[in-house]
């Protein structure tokens, strides 16, 4: 149930800088999901694009979808402190099946 | 409040015992599922379970178990305690077709010694 991938593994940034993370999945999905985990903590559902969607919004939040590409990109802007924690994306298949990445660890630098 | 809790929290345990991790929800979701949670972070599907129909990831040992009284409960029994046990156990429900993704517990970390 491991088949995504995201890169980066890991990404430091600046307070105030934004931060893209990026998803490819390798077959035909319903939805492409992403969470959030702080440390020692569960996951939280942040949103979910469907495979007919090229674009959504949440927020700060700003999640791209290619089918062609089976990729997805989350942007986070304007990052903050609060935002320090490890993103997952997750890819619904058709038999509803959650694939997960291995997730990046994000970490805001104040 | 609306969510998905698990207990305990922490379990300690040494090799050989049989534990169980309880997990409960009243968001009204048909599915359940366990996931471990290995120290690299990787999530990895143990079960899913509805009212219909429960899916086991045949890479899972037979030393666990779920077991669900009712729709809102999924427990996690696990039989002769091995050292490779020891990870995060998360539990977690969705509901088909809403859009809403997963709800997740808060985590179990199972340390066994």
């Amino acid at each position: 149930s491991q088949q995504g991938e995201e890169d980066p593994q890991a990404l430091s940034i600046q307070e105030g800088e934004n931060a893209t993370m990026n998803c490819s999945y390798k077959t035909s999905i319903n939805n492409l999901q992403w969470y959030r985990q702080n440390s020692g903590r569960g996951l939280v559902h942040l949103i979910l694009i469907r495979s007919n969607e090229r674009e959504k919004h949440s927020g700060r939040l700003r999640v791209t979808l290619d089918t062609s590409k089976k990729s997805s990109s989350l942007l986070i802007t304007a990052s903050r402190a609060a935002d320090t924690a490890s993103y997952f994306c997750a890819t619904e298949e058709s038999n509803y099946q959650l694939i997960w990445g291995a997730g990046t660890k994000l970490i805001i630098k104040p | 409040d609306t969510a998905v809790s698990q207990t305990p929290k922490y379990l300690v345990t040494q090799m050989g015992n049989d534990k169980s991790i309880k997990c409960e929800q009243n968001l009204g979701h048909d599915t359940m599922y366990w996931y471990k949670q290995d120290s690299k972070k990787f999530l990895k599907i143990m079960f899913s379970y509805n009212n219909k129909e429960l899916i086991i990831n045949e890479t899972v040992p037979n030393r666990f178990s779920p077991k669900s009284p009712d729709k809102a409960h999924l427990n996690l029994h696990i039989n002769s305690l091995e050292l490779g046990d020891s990870a995060v156990y998360f539990c977690a429900s969705s509901q088909a077709g809403t859009g809403s993704g997963y709800t997740f517990g808060s985590g179990t970390r199972l340390t066994v010694v």
